[in-house]
């Protein structure tokens, strides 16, 4: 069974501060990874991709992943209110397989 | 440019009853997807397609039936509905390249149903 874990959650962080989002994946051969964003009562949209060990920026968000470890994360730098959501960890191989989602909360 | 649409946003069946999800794309895109989203249990892929006239079985296929007929559309039918099929649908899209990479997917707004 391929599985991706993730913590559900609530992580609530304060305006202005870093949130730090965690992935496991039980698959070796997984070589695509993604970062979803959900609002609430709204469909996902992807927020990062990252294919390769080592981090990757895009504006204040940061992906991370290590292949050995078999974990990826998101790190969100000076944090918003609007970035409360729901975010999804996706890994692929021959399928994409999703994680429960950790709901994050940033209080003002 | 729409991109991925659904019909109907929210639905109430009773049990034993069919309906047909209807999801249609512009980005002229070859694979489409059908996930549900259970409460604190993620997306899990009921069925995907690579083309027109071609469909295969994700992960939960079960009470489910697809068709593609057409690059656009990709339907999804339930024939008898069951309090266990109650969930959040949502159809997707990738371009090919997007997919062969194992990448991005374009969801539309989704569809609540509810059997009772």
């Amino acid at each position: 069974q391929k599985e991706v874990e993730q913590n559900s959650g609530p992580l609530s962080v304060p305006e202005g501060a870093i949130a730090s989002l965690n992935c496991t994946y039980s698959d070796r051969g997984s070589q695509s990874f993604f970062w979803y964003r959900q609002y609430s009562g709204k469909s996902p949209e992807l927020i990062m991709s990252i294919y390769s060990n080592g981090d990757k920026e895009d504006g204040r968000f940061t992906a991370q992943l290590n292949k050995a470890s078999q974990y990826v994360s998101l790190l969100i730098r000076d944090s918003q209110p609007s970035d409360s959501a729901t975010y999804l960890c996706a890994v692929s191989f021959n399928d994409m397989r999703f994680g429960a989602g950790t709901r994050l909360t940033v209080k003002p | 440019n729409a991109g991925v649409t659904q019909t109907p946003k929210f639905r109430i069946l009773k049990i034993g009853q069919s309906m047909t999800l209807q999801c249609t794309q512009d980005m002229n895109h070859n694979y489409m997807y059908w996930y549900r989203q259970d409460p604190g249990m993620g997306l899990k892929l009921i069925y995907y397609s690579v083309g027109a006239g071609i469909t295969d079985k994700g992960e939960v296929p079960n009470g489910y039936n697809v068709s593609r007929s057409t690059t656009e559309d990709f339907p999804l039918r339930l024939e008898l509905a069951a309090p266990s099929q109650t969930s959040v649908y949502f159809c997707a899209s990738s371009s090919s390249r997007a997919a062969l990479a194992g990448g991005n997917r374009f969801f539309g707004p989704g569809t609540r149903l509810t059997v009772l």
